[in-house]
């Protein structure tokens, strides 16, 4: 089974503050992938970043970085300098290629709000 | 390049009725996926559709059931309503390959009474 567990139920930040997002997951896949996406009060999932079990290279896209460490079935999500947009819903999803195939498991979701 | 449509955006019904949900995939997709997402709740996956058949379905029961036509598009119909079947349906379209990214539509805001 597999199963994703995003602890922070919600965060307040005040616009321009840092803020991470915190994801676990667990698979007993050794292929598997790994997405955040934002959802918006509009109610539409929106992709942000997909990465697979054999890349581990971090990145930073604009105000978006993401820390993904299989030593510790993590893979964070952090906005730089946050802006009362950011303000969503956000879920780190996950698929297994050996047991799941495509279909995605979903953490409970980490509500963000950014306070002007 | 137009994204996922779906339709309708909002539905209310009663409980014992019928309903059926509508998904157009992106440009250049063949598979349909449905998801159920329950107030403050994540998406749970229902089932997935390729090449008009279902290829992987999720714990729920027989009233939710699907189809895919030539075109990818897919409805999702769910039969016999309970309250509990109050939810946002999302559809999400792919290509059909693990691990592939898919894409969500804006979702079916259903309340049943």
């Amino acid at each position: 089974a597999q199963k994703v567990t995003q602890a922070q139920t919600e965060i307040s930040v005040v616009e321009k503050e840092d803020v991470t997002l915190d994801c676990v997951y667990e698979t007993r896949d050794t292929t598997y992938y790994l997405f955040w996406y934002k959802q918006p009060p509009s109610g539409e999932l929106v992709f942000l970043i997909r990465r697979n079990s054999f890349d581990e290279q971090n990145e930073i896209s604009g105000r978006y970085s993401w820390n993904f460490q299989k030593s510790t079935s993590s893979f964070n999500f952090t906005i730089t300098a946050s802006q009362v947009v950011d303000s969503a819903v956000y879920f780190c999803a996950l698929s297994g290629k050996e047991t799941s195939g495509s279909r995605l498991t979903f953490g409970e979701g980490t509500q963000l709000t950014v306070n002007p | 390049d137009a994204g996922v449509t779906q339709s309708p955006t909002h539905l209310i019904k009663t409980r014992g009725q019928q309903v059926t949900l509508r998904c157009s995939p992106k440009s250049g997709h063949d598979t349909v996926s449905w998801y159920q997402q329950a107030l403050g709740q994540g998406p749970q996956f229902i089932f997935q559709y390729y090449e008009e058949e279902e290829r992987q379905r999720g714990n729920f029961p027989d009233r939710f059931s699907g189809h895919q036509f030539p075109n990818y598009s897919s409805e999702l119909n769910v039969n016999a309503l309970l309250l509990g079947d109050s939810a946002l349906y999302l559809c999400a379209s792919s290509i059909y390959r693990a691990g592939e990214t898919q894409y969500f539509g804006p979702g079916t805001r259903l309340l049943v009474l």
